[in-house]
């Protein structure tokens, strides 16, 4: 099984100010790389996938990079609606075993 | 637009099963280009894939669970199932059905989500 490790739990940010959240896999997912935002209460709803690419409505703000093992997702200056948890999940192989993150909360500073 | 919605029992005793399905609407559940699936979540935990199912009944398990779970697909209804047996209390979760395309498992679309909690 493949393990994603974030980095940190909780990230505490001032509204206006830059993000970086790490996502660290346990072995080669290639770009296979999906971010996902989860607000309380809500569905997690996919952001980023193929490591940079921005899901359909995404605002420019966030941004995806990386590849392998190690992986970023950049929120370059936060609003008031982007405090939530950040999952990563790689899909690197089919037949189907893919992993979650732990989650990074991001919260107001 | 696709809609996903979670129906089934809030409450269910250790031991028994536990049953949920998703309807569909707003696009077809046999759509050639996408699987069905189901994660889950502990209450202040993270996701965990339970696993996906194809309009043709194909299915893949997350190998954790696989003993203990069935899915299954109803066409003519537009739904999918889950059946997940001899429930404990760490089976408690919010239990969310997802969509993702054929061969990638990028959850596009998710239900709301339903609370399972499973308690004498």
């Amino acid at each position: 099984e493949i393990v994603m490790t974030q980095s940190p739990a909780t990230l505490s940010v001032s509204p206006g100010e830059r993000a970086t959240l790490s996502c660290r896999a346990s072995q080669s997912v290639s770009s296979n790389l999906a971010w996902y935002q989860q607000k309380p209460g809500q569905a997690p709803r996919l952001l980023i996938y193929g490591a940079s690419t921005r899901a359909t409505g995404i605002p420019a703000r966030f941004s995806g990079s990386g590849s392998g093992t190690e992986f970023t997702l950049t929120i370059s200056s936060l609003q008031s609606e982007d405090f939530a948890v950040y999952y990563c999940q790689q899909y690197n192989n089919w037949p189907p075993e893919l992993t979650f993150g732990g989650g990074t909360k991001v919260e107001i500073k | 637009q696709l809609q996903l919605q979670e129906s089934g029992p809030g409450l269910v005793k250790p031991s028994e099963t536990l049953s949920l399905t998703c309807t569909v609407s707003g696009g077809s559940i046999s759509s050639s280009s996408y699987y069905w699936g189901w994660i889950r979540q502990p209450p202040g935990k993270g996701l965990e894939w339970i696993g996906s199912i194809y309009y043709s009944g194909s299915t893949y398990y997350n190998p954790s669970l696989k003993s203990r779970v069935t899915i299954s697909v109803d066409t003519s209804k537009n739904q999918f199932s889950l059946k997940l047996s001899s429930v404990t209390a760490a089976d408690t979760a919010v239990y969310y059905c997802a969509r993702h395309p054929a061969r990638s498992t990028i959850w596009w679309d998710w239900g709301q989500g339903t609370l399972v909690t499973v308690s004498s």
